[in-house]
């Protein structure tokens, strides 16, 4: 079984400042790929930024980019000029990539992100 | 646009009453479709994955014969709560993968149940 764990229950910065939130898995499987959720207050699961297990180059969307250390089994999520609008639940979720999708995602119990004006 | 759409977006029912939430993949084929329960301030809760076709995977904990989930179509899944209770309100959501899933799960928006 996998299990996420995210330390940070909330964090708040202000607008335009750069902010990481902490994720660590914990897994045998060798293949799979992680995911960063947001969830604002509508409640919709947003995909923010997503890594498979077998790249070694971190992944970057815009001002969302990832620290992957698959040896140490962390996966944090930065925010680069963080925006009002960025202000949500973030959760980070794993997947087997064995299993072909067929395993639902394993989430952490996620981090509320408050960006202050 | 969504590609995955639940319905209803919330719901009222009386304690004691069943009721049905639907869960559509809009242009493609769920061959696996899952419904998570989240609680206030707290994270998505596995409840049951569906395989179109055959009976649903229930996790551990989670109440067969009270959440009914039935998946007859590759477009559609149904989540059934049955004699609910107060305790059952909650958040609901869907979420799907297509046979070539491509690492990509898609969401539906949610439903809210209020068991009064």
């Amino acid at each position: 079984a996998q299990t996420v764990t995210q330390s940070q229950p909330e964090m708040s910065v202000q607008e335009a400042e750069t902010v990481t939130l902490s994720c660590t898995y914990d897994t045998s499987e060798n293949n799979y790929y992680l995911f960063w959720y947001k969830q604002p207050p509508s409640r919709q699961m947003i995909l923010v930024i997503r890594q498979e297990a077998y790249k070694q180059q971190n992944a970057t969307e815009n001002r969302f980019s990832v620290n992957f250390q698959k040896a140490a089994k962390s996966f944090s999520l930065k925010i680069s000029d963080s925006q009002l609008g960025d202000t949500a639940m973030y959760f980070c979720a794993f997947i087997r990539g064995s299993g072909g999708g067929a395993d639902g995602l394993t989430f952490g119990k996620g981090t509320h992100l408050i960006i202050q004006p | 646009g969504a590609v995955v759409s639940q319905h209803p977006s919330r719901v009222i029912c009386k304690s004691g009453t069943s009721v049905k939430i639907e869960c559509r993949s809009l242009d493609f084929q769920a061959t696996t479709m899952f419904w998570y329960r989240q609680f206030p301030k707290q994270s998505l809760m596995l409840m049951a994955t569906s395989n179109e076709g055959s009976k649903a995977t229930y996790e551990q904990g989670v109440e067969k014969d009270k959440f009914l989930i039935n998946h007859a179509s590759l477009t559609l899944s149904t989540l059934t709560v049955t004699s609910a209770h107060p305790e059952d309100s909650s958040f609901y959501i869907c979420s799907a993968t297509g046979p070539f899933w491509g690492n990509t799960i898609y969401f539906g928006e949610g439903s809210w149940l209020t068991v009064v």
